[in-house]
């Protein structure tokens, strides 16, 4: 199977401080990353599509200021909450396609949940 | 855009009975369809999926049924045991590498 991992699991950090989250395809190759957000007992809510070697693509709402992706290899994006406020504390997963797949299996990572005090 | 209802919310079933989710999506241009079953404080698990050329795809107890005429897919759960307890969402998306919308996501809880 398809595995991704994601780098921390659980993070606690101060306001105002960044945290940088990582995401792995570990046996595959992935062109394209997804980076979601989920609150307790809700859906996933997709923030940003990230491609490796061009910038990511934001949803309507997220600011990319704050959140920083990139996307340096074909089996590694991060995401970098940057001056973090106790509002951003969440679930936060990735999601990866291999890159010889013609069809949209998303493969997701296990989370990681930020809480910023 | 896309948008993918989910219901019920919250299900309830005893050991051994079937489960049946159903999802309805608005955008006829979706060819996609996943299902995933996520556990608490884990990341979402693909447990299967169909793609629009097909109307039903099965594997083991778990089956899923396409109907593109109505817009609407539904994930079939046979012989429940307590471990199917879990979230299980949804989706839809356009293809390869587009964006997949989820459903607001089920409850499902398996009585013993």
């Amino acid at each position: 199977g398809a595995v991704v991992s994601q780098h921390p699991s659980r993070v606690i950090c101060k306001s105002g401080t960044s945290v940088k989250i990582e995401c792995r395809s570990l046996d595959f190759q992935a062109t394209t990353m997804f980076w979601y957000r989920q609150f307790p007992k809700k859906s996933l809510m997709l923030m940003a599509t990230s491609n490796e070697g061009s910038k990511a693509t934001y949803e309507q709402g997220v600011e990319k200021d704050k959140f920083l992706i990139n996307h340096a290899s074909l089996t590694l994006s991060t995401l970098t909450v940057t001056s973090a406020h106790p509002e951003d504390s969440s679930f936060y997963i990735c999601s990866a396609i291999r890159l010889q797949s013609s069809y949209n299996e998303q493969f997701f990572g296990p989370g990681t949940r930020l809480t910023v005090l | 855009g896309e948008n993918v209802e989910q219901h019920p919310s919250t299900l309830s079933v005893q050991e051994g009975d079937s489960a049946v989710i159903k999802c309805t999506y608005s955008d006829s241009a979706s060819n996609y369809f996943p299902w995933y079953k996520q556990e608490l404080g884990k990341g979402p698990q693909l447990i299967i999926d169909i793609r629009s050329n097909v109307g039903e795809k099965k594997d083991q107890r778990i089956a899923v049924t396409l109907n593109k005429t109505a817009k609407h897919f539904s994930l079939h759960i046979t012989e429940t045991q307590p471990e199917d307890s879990a979230v299980y969402f949804c989706a839809a998306s356009l293809g390869y590498g587009n964006k997949l919308v989820f459903g607001a996501g089920t409850i499902l809880r398996v009585k013993s």
